[in-house]
């Protein structure tokens, strides 16, 4: 079946502009997770949403940054007031339930803030 | 501060030997164990998971978790050129930043296989 997909695949913005960005999991899987990773560096939770329970938004960076889920499915992350330091490529993860072991990535979003 | 670490490397082995890979884990508590292959512009992919002490082995690759010395490492048997990546240590454990566990990531050891 279809893997976890993500769009754009690559953003480019100017600082201060508000981005979204898109995550479409694996049909059927109730956890999702997001991350970013910086060049060189490993991944960073940001947040994460299972089934119908309040999302654990503990690795948000800041309050510029926000993510909701639709439906159980898609999820949107948005970034406002983009920054440079937000610069990275942004994860999304899914996993058929909050104890399962193997999360499966999707390609990532490139986010470049100018 | 929960804390994943490696060695950054990069770990050059010629092809054919074994390459090791090490990850230490600050949190006493931490309950299972992963290691993600991610090629260079691609998104990780799970290779091995572990949650007893001891070995586990999945083909090539082999998965060692010593709790008592927190630390976890993963040997990869007759390297081929093609397992050239970054390897990714993750830990799940309880209580971190009030979730009831999420997975913390090192930052990855690159590893280079000389043909």
């Amino acid at each position: 079946g279809a893997g976890v997909s993500q769009s754009p695949s690559n953003k480019v913005t100017e600082k201060g502009k508000d981005v979204e960005l898109r995550c479409d999991p694996i049909s059927g899987h109730t956890a999702l997770y997001w991350y970013r990773q910086s060049l060189g560096q490993g991944l960073e939770f940001l947040i994460y949403f299972q089934g119908n329970s309040a999302p654990d938004k503990s690795g948000l960076p800041s309050d510029r940054f926000s993510a909701e889920r639709t439906g159980g499915s898609v999820s949107t992350l948005t970034i406002q007031r983009t920054q440079q330091e937000d610069s990275a490529v942004y994860l999304c993860a899914s996993s058929s339930d909050r104890n399962s072991y193997e999360q499966y990535f999707g390609p990532g979003t490139r986010l470049t803030v100018t | 501060q929960k804390e994943v670490e490696q060695n950054s490397g990069p770990l050059s082995v010629p092809e054919g030997a074994i390459a090791s890979l090490n990850c230490t884990y600050s949190d006493r508590g931490s309950q299972s164990f992963f290691w993600y292959r991610q090629y260079s512009g691609k998104s990780p992919e799970l290779i091995m998971f572990i949650y007893s002490n001891g070995d586990k082995e999945d083909g090539r690759f082999t998965a060692q978790l010593n709790k008592a010395s927190q630390y976890v490492s993963l040997l990869i048997r007759d390297s081929q050129p093609s397992d050239s990546a970054t390897y990714l240590c993750a830990v799940k454990t309880l209580n971190y930043g009030g979730s009831q566990g999420n997975l913390i990531f090192g930052k990855g050891t690159k590893l280079s296989v000389k043909p």
